[in-house]
Formats: C-alpha cells, structure tokens, sequence
C-alpha cells in the first residue's frame, strides 16, 4: 500500500514568488494534516482536514498560506507571496478518522517538502 | 514555556548500552502520547504509542508518569540502527493536533 507522498521533494524559489505543495495520503484516510519544522525548531502543526473540510487551521501563520483539499482527497499547500522565514520542511500527515479511539490514531507522514526562500 | 520539553542531546552511546530519554509536557488535558522516531531527512515514524500502564516493545520501554506529565523511552541493548532522532509527541483530549518535542538525538558507536 502507498504511503503519503507529498511533491515536490524539494524547492527553491525567490522571495515574492509562489509556491504551491502537494500531498497525496493514504487511501481511504479522511484526516489530513500539514504541519512544518523551521530551522532549529521543533515541527508545528499547521492545519487539519476531514475529507474537504478545515477543521482547525489554528497554526496557519498568516494568510499567506491556503491550503485546500477538494473532493476530500489530495490537498495543497500554497505559499503566496513566499518570505524568507517560510523555508523549512513541509510535512503532510494522514490518518483514519475514529472517534472512539482518539488515543490510537496514528498519523502517517510523507517525506516533506524542503521549501528554501532566498 | 514550550509544551513539549526534551534534552536534544546528543546522546552519544555504545552499541549494547542502554539509554533513557524523557520527555515532559505543560498540559494537562493531554491525552495521547507517542514516540515517533525520525531518521536523518526523513519523516517522522511512530516508535510505539504510550500507555497509562507502560508498554513494551521489544527493546523499547515507554512509561507516562500523569501525576508528574512526563514520558520516558528506554532502549535497551543499544543498536547502531538505533541512531535516530526520537521525537516526544503528545495529543490534546478532543483534538487531532499532535504537539511534537524538539527531538533528542541519539547516536550510537561501534
């Protein structure tokens, strides 16, 4: 079974530019998340779907970021225009959606997006 | 203060050792809590879930200790494979968000 993969792997881009990120999750996982490690720092999340709908994008930065799921299936990540502090690893995380075990959801992640601005 | 709190290390260990990490957190409403292991570039991969009770895995022991909002990882009988960053992850009651530790690094010598 594929894991979540996420595109590109790597991007390098210029201040001012746009960049847009995508993540493929598993099959069949109606969660996913986008979450984020700047240099030196611990990774944060950034915002959760279930299925197309936004759940909590309490860790967006700022609204320079949109990020979008339609259909419930793939989603992406668009950094509009991107600024120095925006560069670090993107990751996109899924997991199944089970209420009655909150405790054991695991979340799968892709291999990131190292995102540079210079 | 950071709500999930690790010693980044590194751990410099030989193969066979055995080394603890622990892992405290600020929240009390934290429900879930996990060991995810992320390899040099790579993604973060769940190591094992922590329980109330402690489990084992293997060479892997977790505890959570509720009263003191701490999480501890043994790794017994050190392996070079285990050379990795383990990650401290917690989950709030009610939410999907996972708050993630800076990691500790861990490295283990021949």
């Amino acid at each position: 079974e594929a894991g979540v993969t996420q595109f590109p792997s790597h991007s390098v881009i210029e201040k001012g530019q746009t960049v847009t990120l995508r993540c493929d999750p598993i099959s069949g996982h109606d969660n996913l998340y986008w979450y984020r490690r700047v240099m030196g720092k611990e990774i944060k999340f950034l915002l959760h779907f279930v299925k197309e709908s936004k759940q909590d994008e309490s860790g967006m930065p700022n609204n320079r970021f949109l990020a979008e799921r339609t259909g419930g299936t793939y989603s992406t990540l668009k950094v509009q225009p991107a600024e120095l502090e925006d560069s670090g690893v993107y990751f996109c995380a899924s997991s199944q959606v089970s209420r009655l075990e909150w405790g054991k959801t695991e979340a799968f992640f892709g291999q990131g997006t190292r995102l540079t601005v210079v | 203060r950071k709500e999930v709190e690790q010693d980044p290390g590194p751990f410099n260990v030989p193969e066979g050792a055995t080394v603890a990490f622990n892992c405290t957190y600020s929240n009390s409403a934290s429900q879930s809590f996990f060991w995810y292991r992320q390899d040099c570039r790579k993604e973060p991969k769940l190591l094992m879930s922590v329980y109330s009770s402690g489990n084992e895995d293997g060479r892997f022991t977790a505890q959570l200790n509720r009263a003191s909002q701490y999480i501890s990882l043994l790794i017994r009988d050190s392996k070079l494979s285990d050379s990795a960053t383990y990650l401290c992850v917690v989950k709030k009651s009610g939410t999907y968000k996972y708050i993630f530790g800076t990691g500790t690094r861990l490295k283990v010598l021949a």
